[in-house]
């Protein structure tokens, strides 16, 4: 079945340096790609999405990749600061269907 | 203030007490969905709905019920829980029509934390 892998569960960075996560999705008829963070106690939210259409897509600190050949798509956080510190999915959706498939999810610490 | 709320947020039950889960949107949202997290398992999706009397199932859908009786509200059933249902639920809702069925931002509750002993 259809399925996102997401890479390193776990990242732990200095404030200041910059953050990689990255998936691979299963699913070739994929074609819109968020990405959520979510913070202690809380519900995710979107923080930057990239259609299938498109390679890259900036919004200040965070950009997303996407290369739909290898079908994987990352996201880069520069930068960092404590407040980057939370869990952060990947999650990946075809057109097909009404189904978004998530990522196990990466938790990202930012130490000061 | 646009949000989706869930309740209860914190429950614990005993094997075979049937619960509800509630959820309501004030964003006049057609598609509304649960999900649960485990850990190391992400977020997986239990029912979704895109209107009212229109539901279908996810990824996880045994053990539980759903029904969408109006746009706002969409609770999740559990008839007779299990310890294995024990997990993070949570609802969102999107603005998402059955012309772009699969993009748009999914807005999420703050979650309910269910343990079933």
């Amino acid at each position: 079945g259809e399925n996102v892998e997401q890479h390193p569960s776990t990242l732990s960075v200095q404030e200041g340096d910059s953050a990689v996560i990255k998936c691979t999705y299963s699913d070739s008829a994929s074609n819109y790609f968020p990405w959520y963070k979510q913070e202690l106690g809380k519900g995710p939210q979107l923080i930057i999405d990239i259609r299938s259409n498109v390679g890259e897509k900036k919004d200040q600190r965070i950009a997303v990749t996407l290369n739909k050949t290898a079908k994987h798509f990352s996201l880069h956080i520069t930068e960092t600061q404590p407040e980057d510190s939370a869990v952060y999915f990947c999650a990946a959706s075809n057109p097909k269907g009404f189904k978004t498939i998530f990522g196990a999810g990466t938790r990202l610490f930012v130490k000061a | 203030e646009a949000q989706v709320t869930q309740n209860p947020r914190y429950l614990i039950t005993v094997t075979g007490k049937k619960l509800t889960v509630t959820c309501s949107q004030n964003m006049n949202h057609e598609y509304m969905s649960w999900y649960r997290q485990d850990p190391g398992l992400g977020l997986r999706q239990i029912y979704y709905s895109m209107n009212v009397e229109v539901t279908d199932k996810g990824d996880v859908p045994e053990g539980y019920k759903v029904s969408r009786k109006e746009k706002r509200n969409f609770p999740l059933i559990l008839e007779s829980p299990s310890p294995n249902q024990t997990s993070l639920y949570f609802c969102a809702s999107s603005s998402r029509t059955s012309g772009s069925v699969n993009t748009g931002e999914l807005f999420f509750g703050e979650g309910s934390r269910l343990t079933v002993l």
